[in-house]
């Protein structure tokens, strides 16, 4: 099947900072990508859904200020967590569409474990 | 969009087959129905993905009946690995994807 990869894998940032993770189809072109956040022992919440060379759309109670993305390839989008906080510690994850005959599928990445001291 | 509703939990002994039911009575005529697998940690994997009567891979069946408001996922004899959240998706082929709260399986030896 399609994979997809994310890194980095896991960060560690002091409050304040950004942070910037990358979610790559590394054998299918994506036009369109989603990203995910998980809290602990919690089901996976849509954050936005990002489409190749256009603006990301996001979901309500999202901040597009705080979480900044970035599809400018057809194999690349980018999550930047800006300012981050402790609040802000999840597992983010990432996952892109692919047309395959009749279905189309997401294939997720294996997410980045993302905790703000 | 359609909500989906999964037992929280089940458990199952190892080699026996465990189905395990999602309800979507809401269900539109253009929705897929899609089973994901997930452990701790790691990102969602597909299982299996159908539109209606039944579809077979190597690892699951998902059985759909004709009014299409409910899906069973089966699983052949389950192994300790098969411990993990399956989640039930329902959406236009393309579009998001809105978890519910998945079923917790957990498979004793």
């Amino acid at each position: 099947g399609a994979v997809v990869s994310q890194h980095p894998s896991w960060v560690i940032c002091k409050s304040g900072t950004s942070v910037k993770i990358e979610c790559r189809s590394l054998d299918f072109q994506a036009t369109t990508m989603f990203w995910y956040r998980q809290f602990p022992k919690q089901s996976l919440m849509l954050m936005a859904t990002s489409n190749e060379g256009s603006k990301a759309t996001y979901e309500q109670g999202v901040e597009k200020d705080k979480f900044l993305i970035n599809h400018a390839s057809l194999t690349l989008s980018t999550l930047t967590v800006t300012s981050a906080h402790p609040e802000d510690s999840s597992f983010y994850i990432c996952s892109a569409r692919a047309a395959s005959g009749t279905y189309n599928e997401q294939f997720f990445g294996p997410g980045t474990r993302l905790t703000v001291l | 969009l359609a909500k989906t509703t999964q037992p929280i939990s089940m458990d199952s002994y190892e080699g026996q087959e465990v189905n395990i039911t999602c309800s979507h009575n809401n269900i539109a005529t253009n929705d897929y129905i899609t089973w994901y697998q997930q452990f701790p940690s790691q990102g969602p994997r597909f299982i299996i993905q159908g539109y209606k009567t039944k579809v077979t891979n190597e690892v699951a069946s998902l059985f759909i009946p004709a009014d299409r408001k409910s899906s069973t996922l089966s699983l052949p004899r389950v192994s300790l690995s098969d411990t993990a959240v399956y989640y039930c998706l329902v959406g236009r082929s393309g579009n998001q994807f809105y978890f519910g709260t998945g079923t917790s399986l957990t498979v004793i030896p």
